[in-house]
C-alpha cells in the first residue's frame, strides 16, 4: 500500500500558484520523495524529488517539512496543461523495494481558464 | 530519442487468447518495468528488470510472462487472457546506478480489454 496521503482532488485558477499537499508521516530517513503526474489519456511524467532540503526545477518545487512528514509540492503559475493527477510517492534509497513506484490514487488537479 | 515506445495503442482480446505487449526504450537504460492501471486507480507493477537476462516479479505479476533478451527491448506476454487482465499497462525504464533515486521514464500505453 502506498505510505502517502493526499486531498483526492483541488482546484486552481490558471495563472494562479497551486500547492498540493502529501503527508508522508512513516517515512524513514532514507526515502525519497518523488512526485509524478498523469495527463489525460498518457502515461505518468516525472516532476520532482528531494531526500531532505527544498528542490527547483523547471517544472516545480518541492518544499519538504523540516520532520519530513510531510511535503508540498508547488506549481508556480498553473496552466491549463497542468491539469493532471498528481502523484506523491516514497522510494527507498536501496533494497527490494527500491525498484519499483508505489502509485496511490493521487491529487487530481483541476485548472480553471 | 524517441523515449519509450510501446505497442499496440489499443487491442481487444477474447478470453483464453494471448498475445504479447511490446515495450522498446532508446535511452540505454539498464532498468525496466511494467505496470498496469485499472480505472480510477494507480499503477501497480507486474515485473520490472535490472538488466538484459534478468526479470523479477512485481506486485501483481499472475497471469503474465516477460523476458528481457537485449537491453532495449522489454515484452509482456499475456498466457489466457482473462476479463480481470482489462486495463491499461505502461512500460517503464530507467538508468540506475548504485543506490541514486533514479527517475522513470514511461511510454504511452496499451489499452487492453478482454472479452
Amino acid at each position: 500500500d502506498a505510505k502517502t496521503t493526499q486531498p483526492n482532488s483541488m482546484e486552481s485558477n490558471e495563472e494562479e500558484p497551486v500547492h498540493l499537499p502529501c503527508n508522508h508521516s512513516t517515512i524513514s530517513g532514507t526515502d525519497y520523495i518523488h512526485w509524478y503526474r498523469q495527463l489525460p489519456s498518457q502515461g505518468p511524467e516525472y516532476v520532482i524529488h528531494g531526500l531532505t532540503s527544498n528542490v527547483n526545477n523547471r517544472m516545480a518545487s518541492l518544499a519538504i517539512a523540516e520532520d519530513r512528514k510531510s511535503s508540498t509540492l508547488i506549481l508556480h503559475r498553473a496552466t491549463l496543461r497542468d491539469a493532471a493527477v498528481y502523484y506523491c510517492i516514497l522510494r527507498e534509497s536501496s533494497g527490494a523495494g527500491s525498484y519499483q513506484l508505489t502509485f496511490g490514487k493521487g491529487t487530481k488537479l483541476s485548472v480553471i481558464p | 530519442n524517441a523515449g519509450v515506445t510501446q505497442t499496440p495503442k489499443f487491442r481487444i482480446l477474447k478470453i483464453g487468447q494471448s498475445m504479447t505487449l511490446q515495450c522498446t526504450q532508446d535511452m540505454n537504460h539498464n532498468y525496466m518495468y511494467w505496470y498496469r492501471q485499472d480505472p480510477g486507480m494507480g499503477l501497480k507493477l507486474i515485473y520490472y528488470s535490472v538488466g538484459a537476462g534478468i526479470t523479477d516479479k512485481g506486485e501483481v505479476p499472475n497471469g503474465y510472462n516477460v523476458s528481457r533478451s537485449t537491453t532495449e527491448d522489454f515484452p509482456l506476454r499475456l498466457e489466457l487472457a482473462a476479463p480481470s487482465q482489462t486495463s491499461v499497462y505502461f512500460c517503464a525504464s530507467s538508468y540506475r546506478d548504485g543506490d541514486h533515486a533514479d527517475t522513470q521514464y514511461f511510454g504511452p500505453g496499451t489499452r487492453l480489454t478482454v472479452l
